[in-house]
């Protein structure tokens, strides 16, 4: 079956570090990649995707990219800053039709001045 | 974007009892609403799948009827936790998929809702 796996936290940086959020995925096909936050006291949202192999999903200066070869597709931003403090989940959506998702144990992130 | 809902956002209730877990769309129709659970430290696990107007497809190992999942409408799917024990004690999030069509067009994406935290005692 679908599967994800990614880097266990809590990640602590200081503001403007760069931040790399490893994910890995078993799945057969080709399936869609996501990333998605969840801010304190909020549902999930997403934050960026790839629906096919070599595309970058982007948003709000995170960065993924859909790498098939090594069944990955970590989380990257430049310059974090402390409102991005939150658990960021990598999700996986299959070939098999529907719209269920497979989700990581999320990964969280803690940035400090 | 889309907004999605859920009401209670926390609920303590004694061993034994039901409780019911509301999860609406506010500003779109969802035909497909989906129930996850999520432990401490571990990945959201899918429940069941809701459908409007019909049966919930329910997740291998997911007891049906210790989880009654009720989509009457297409803004609103119910979860409720019947004769509720400890180990139900758990966070609980719904999403809703906006589907592509009807007005305003949507994007397909999934909404999820802040969740809701159960304690059984």
């Amino acid at each position: 079956g679908n599967s994800v796996t990614q880097m266990e936290g809590p990640v602590t940086l200081s503001e403007e570090a760069f931040l790399t959020i490893n994910c890995t995925y078993t799945a057969t096909g080709y399936p869609s990649l996501f990333w998605y936050v969840q801010y304190p006291g909020e549902g999930l949202q997403l934050l960026l995707k790839a629906t096919k192999a070599d595309d970058k999903g982007s948003n709000k200066g995170f960065e993924a990219t859909y790498r098939k070869e090594t069944t990955s597709f970590h989380l990257e931003k430049g310059s974090v800053q402390v409102s991005d403090s939150a658990v960021y989940f990598c999700a996986l959506r299959g070939t098999g039709g529907g719209n269920k998702l497979t989700f990581g144990t999320g990964t969280q992130l803690k940035v400090e001045l | 974007g889309a907004v999605v809902s859920q009401h209670p956002s926390w609920v303590i209730c004694k061993s034994g009892t039901s409780v019911k877990i509301e999860c609406r769309s506010l500003d779109f129709q969802a035909t497909t609403m989906f129930w996850y659970r999520q432990f401490p430290k571990q990945s959201l696990m899918l429940m069941a799948t809701s459908n409007e107007g019909s049966k919930a497809t329910y997740e291998q190992g997911v007891e049906k009827d210790k989880f009654l999942i009720n989509h009457a409408s297409l803004t609103l799917s119910t979860l409720t936790v019947t004769s509720a024990h400890p180990e139900d004690s758990s966070f609980y999030i719904c999403s809703a998929h906006t589907g592509t069509s009807g007005f305003p067009r949507h994007t397909g994406e999934l909404f999820f809702g802040e969740g809701s935290r159960l304690t059984v005692l």
